[in-house]
């Protein structure tokens, strides 16, 4: 299985501030690589594909870089609605697999 | 608008089955892969596999030994069985739907989830 290991597995920051999340593979998924928001007792949701791409309907501050292992997920500029744990998933190999997730909170 | 919603037993006892039923609407489930995914409490994402209409699927390795997911495609529905359950398989389960007609992808709709319980 591919190992996704996302850092920081929690995060404090304030509203405004820029925040980066890092995902990385053990071993090369190209550019096969999702991130998904999800709010306590909701379903994750599809914030970017394919490393970079940004889902219809979410805001521009969500954007996602990387290529290979190593990708990087920035929200530009932090607002009180993106408090949510982060995941990353990988699908160039079966299993699909997901980090282990980055709880957000506000300082 | 494409919906997804999970049924079943919310309350399984040890070395018993899981079944879990998702009725998809909005969208023919003979469109697309369909997926469960389930997270235990507190934790993290873990995959347990899909179902094409045709009757391809694929398992996560960890689970294959209990898994079996089914479609049924005049109902527009997609189950999942587990057998021999014990307490490390409570757990929110959620099911998805892959963007696209192909397997490798992302989940773009997912159902709300449900807490199955394992216990006597």
């Amino acid at each position: 299985d591919i190992q996704m290991t996302q850092s920081p597995s929690s995060l404090s920051a304030s509203v405004g501030d820029r925040v980066t999340i890092t995902c990385q593979a053990s071993q090369d998924i190209t550019i096969y690589l999702n991130w998904y928001q999800q709010k306590p007792g909701k379903a994750p949701k599809l914030l970017i594909y394919d490393v970079s791409n940004l889902e219809a309907g979410v805001p521009s501050r969500f954007s996602g870089s990387g290529s290979g292992t190593d990708f990087t997920f920035t929200i530009s500029s932090l607002q009180p609605e993106d408090i949510a744990t982060y995941y990353c998933q990988q699908y160039d190999n079966l299993p699909f697999t997901f980090g282990q997730g980055t709880k957000l909170e506000i300082k | 608008q494409v919906q997804l919603q999970e049924s079943g037993p919310g309350l399984v006892k040890p070395s018993e089955t899981l079944s879990l039923t998702c009725n998809v609407s909005g969208a023919s489930i003979s469109s697309y892969y369909w997926s469960w995914i389930r997270q235990p409490p507190g934790k993290g994402l873990e995959w347990i596999g899909y179902v094409h209409y045709n009757g391809i699927t694929n398992y996560n390795p960890s689970l294959k030994s209990r898994v079996t997911i089914s479609v049924d495609t005049s109902k527009n529905q997609f189950s999942l069985k587990l057998n021999s359950v014990t307490a490390a398989d409570t757990a929110v389960y959620y099911c998805a739907r892959h963007r696209g007609a192909v397997a490798g992808t992302l989940f773009d709709y997912w159902g709300q989830g449900t807490l199955v319980t394992v216990s006597s």
